[in-house]
């Protein structure tokens, strides 16, 4: 079946430090969403993105839309303490907009202070 | 809060014991989803409701078994535990099925089976 790869799988990174992950998947993808979730909890939609090269922010976050359709990347600017968790990439695969998200595995992001 | 509530939020079985995790969302959603999620593995759907009165297996089936109560509830039930359904279980729901505008998670049930 269609996976999404991400990586890197884990992060330890110094407090006020940028961080950049991506996903990539060997098939394309029309939606690619970016979920985080914080230690005891569900993953929470952070970004949605829904077409090719779009490039989106929400706060210190900013996500893109791969122009293949087949990656996306996750930026995070002036990391801080709270920003730790696992961040997943989700998408309906197929080419189309229907069908049951598949996740990828997940980066875990830990920040020192 | 509006959202996904799932019950219980722990609960340890012996090997062989049943259960039902519970799951109500109060967005007035049309599908729901069970997955679980072990550590280095993602997020696995276990079945998916598209709608009420429909059920369907997702990628890891076996051993589990569902119900959707109505539009609001739908359960997830291990008749017979073994150690290898030890997981933490998330119940979702979105306005219809792969919605581009994503899920919406509950804060997970841990299972541990010994």
């Amino acid at each position: 079946g269609q996976q999404l790869n991400q990586s890197p799988q884990s992060m330890f990174i110094q407090e006020g430090e940028d961080v950049s992950m991506n996903c990539t998947s060997s098939s394309i993808f029309n939606t690619w969403l970016w979920y985080k979730q914080e230690p005891g909890e569900g993953p929470v939609l952070l970004i949605a993105l829904y077409k090719a090269g779009e490039l989106t922010s929400n706060g210190r976050l900013t996500a893109q839309f791969g122009i293949t359709r087949k990656d996306s990347f996750l930026n995070i600017s002036a990391s801080i303490p709270s920003d730790v968790g696992i961040y997943f990439c989700a998408g309906p695969p197929g080419g189309g907009s229907q069908g049951n998200l598949i996740f990828g595995k997940g980066t875990k992001l830990s920040v020192k202070p | 809060n509006a959202g996904v509530t799932q019950t219980p939020k722990f609960q340890v079985l012996k090997t062989g014991q049943s259960m039902t995790l519970q799951c109500a969302q109060d967005m007035n959603h049309n599908s729901m989803y069970w997955y679980r999620q072990d550590p280095g593995m993602g997020l696995r759907l276990i079945y998916y409701s598209a709608s009420e009165g429909t059920t369907d297996k997702g990628e890891v089936p076996n051993g589990y078994n569902v119900s959707r109560l109505n539009k609001r509830e739908f359960s997830l039930r291990l008749e017979s535990a073994a150690p290898s359904q030890t997981s933490v279980y998330f119940c979702a729901s979105s306005e219809m099925i792969g919605t581009a505008f994503g899920y919406t998670f509950g804060s997970g049930t841990r299972l541990t089976v010994v």
